[in-house]
């Protein structure tokens, strides 16, 4: 059955101030990572990407930030809005297309 | 059209029950994939197909059949379920079987179990 008392870690922000979403990855052989987005009710989005040659990539309005000696992956968005509210997972590929999902964080904004 | 459609929403089945999901992309992409996710967890691979044939299968138990009948459509055949199966299953599908091929996913078929 399902775990009882499984709580996604989250992180409450104040409309228009700037989060902070981390995920520590597992295999140091993963070299392409993603974020997606996940709507209440819907499936996960892309946001964004970073291979791991990079250690910064800006889109608009996130930036998805790599620390391969910590094999740490962090997703900043600025100025968050009500609508930004979700969870989030990171994912690591690491030599096979199939991405392994992380926990995840769940993003509430208060307006 | 970047969109996964999938149908239907939401679904209840006795155990006894043989039902089917049914998911339809019209992107041209050739790996299509099926998800199992519980509430408050990630998504779980359950199903890959790469050009139409079956690739990967995660140990998944044999009350869970999938199809591809084309390259636009997968299907989930359900017979014998348990209540424990019951959860959120997600298509989805990309260009193809390349390291940097973003996934778009479905909305999702909510199922119940009874």
């Amino acid at each position: 059955g399902e775990s009882v008392g499984l709580h996604l870690p989250t992180l409450s922000v104040q409309e228009g101030d700037n989060s902070i979403i981390n995920c520590a990855y597992s295999n140091s052989a993963s070299d392409y990572f993603i974020w997606y987005k996940q709507e209440s009710g819907k499936g996960p989005q892309f946001i964004i990407d970073i291979r791991s040659n990079m250690d910064k990539r800006q889109g608009q309005r996130v930036t998805v930030l790599l620390n391969k000696t910590v094999k740490h992956l962090s997703l900043q968005i600025a100025a968050t809005q009500p609508g930004d509210s979700a969870v989030y997972f990171c994912a690591e590929k690491g030599g096979s297309y199939i991405p392994t999902f992380g926990r995840g964080t769940s993003l509430i904004v208060h307006p | 059209d970047t969109e996964v459609t999938q149908t239907p929403k939401h679904l209840v089945m006795g155990m006894t029950n043989k039902k089917s999901l049914k998911c339809e992309q019209h992107m041209g992409h050739r790996a299509m994939y099926w998800y199992k996710q519980k509430a408050k967890k990630p998504p779980e691979l359950m199903f890959v197909y790469s050009y139409e044939k079956l690739s990967i299968n995660e140990s998944v138990p044999s009350r869970f059949s999938p199809e591809c009948p084309n390259s636009s459509l997968l299907n989930l055949h359900l017979h014998a379920l348990q209540p424990e199966d019951s959860a959120l299953y997600l298509c989805a599908s990309s260009q193809g079987a390349v390291l940097t091929d973003t996934q778009y996913f479905g909305p999702g078929t909510r199922l119940t179990v009874l």
